[in-house]
């Protein structure tokens, strides 16, 4: 299975500012059908899981643009632009490329 | 709007069973595949099985093969989740998915999930 790290694994935030998540797969995300399967999710306090990006940088309906995807290969960041109070949970990178849907450790954001 | 809500949850001995099911509405629930995902206490995600829009096709992660069963019933847009043998590691919040296409390839479509319930949760203990 492609394992997925992700750092930092807590981040601590002033409302307003930028945040970044890093992601990184064993193996690289290119699909053979030239599309790369990374998703981030946001996972609330106490919520399920919800969809904010798939193919690396494309976001899912209603989702704010203050939420941006990027990267390539192995290598994939989820950035926010200004932290809203609304931002604080837990994000996960996904890759569905290969068989054995995969899931980083998840990475919590929450306010200084 | 989508929405899903899983019930059947609860306490189980190890070696019992336990069914879970998945109301579906604001779709056309036929016309997607759907996958069941769980989330031991403190843990991560973890996928654990899928099925096409038609039911012809299941999939089961390794850890659950030959002791969970997954079924749906597109008349009355429900997902099931026959669970047997359980084991104190199952013990987790399990999740229903919808999956849309794009976000998986074609091959794996059951991993696209889009849209989540809010889970229930399923405690195997002696």
């Amino acid at each position: 299975d492609i394992v997925m790290t992700q750092t930092p694994l807590s981040s601590p935030v002033t409302l307003g500012q930028p945040a970044s998540i890093s992601c990184r797969s064993s193996q690289s995300l290119v699909h053979s059908d030239g599309n790369t399967y990374l998703s981030w999710l946001q996972q609330r306090p106490g919520q399920p899981p919800r969809l904010l990006i798939y193919k690396i940088s494309n976001r899912f309906s209603g989702v704010p643009d203050r939420f941006s995807g990027s990267g390539a290969g192995t290598d994939f960041t989820l950035k926010i632009s200004r932290v809203e109070a609304e931002d604080v949970g837990v994000y996960y990178c996904m890759q569905a490329t290969q068989f054995g849907v995969t899931f980083g450790p998840g990475t919590k954001v929450d306010i200084k | 709007e989508v929405q899903l809500s899983e019930s059947g949850g609860g306490l189980v001995q190890p070696g019992g069973s336990l069914r879970l099911s998945c109301a579906a509405s604001g779709f056309i629930f036929s016309n997607y595949a759907m996958s069941w995902v769980r989330q031991a206490p403190g843990k991560g995600l973890e996928w654990v099985s899928g099925i096409s829009g038609s039911g012809a096709s299941t999939f089961y992660a390794d850890s659950v093969k030959g002791r969970f069963t997954i079924s749906r019933d597109n008349s009355k847009s429900t997902l099931d989740l026959q669970m047997n043998s359980l084991r104190v590691e199952d013990t987790a919040v399990y999740y229903c998915a919808k999956t849309s296409p794009g976000i998986a390839p074609i091959t794996y479509y059951y991993y696209g999930m889009d849209v989540w319930g809010q889970g229930t949760t399923v405690t195997v203990s002696s």
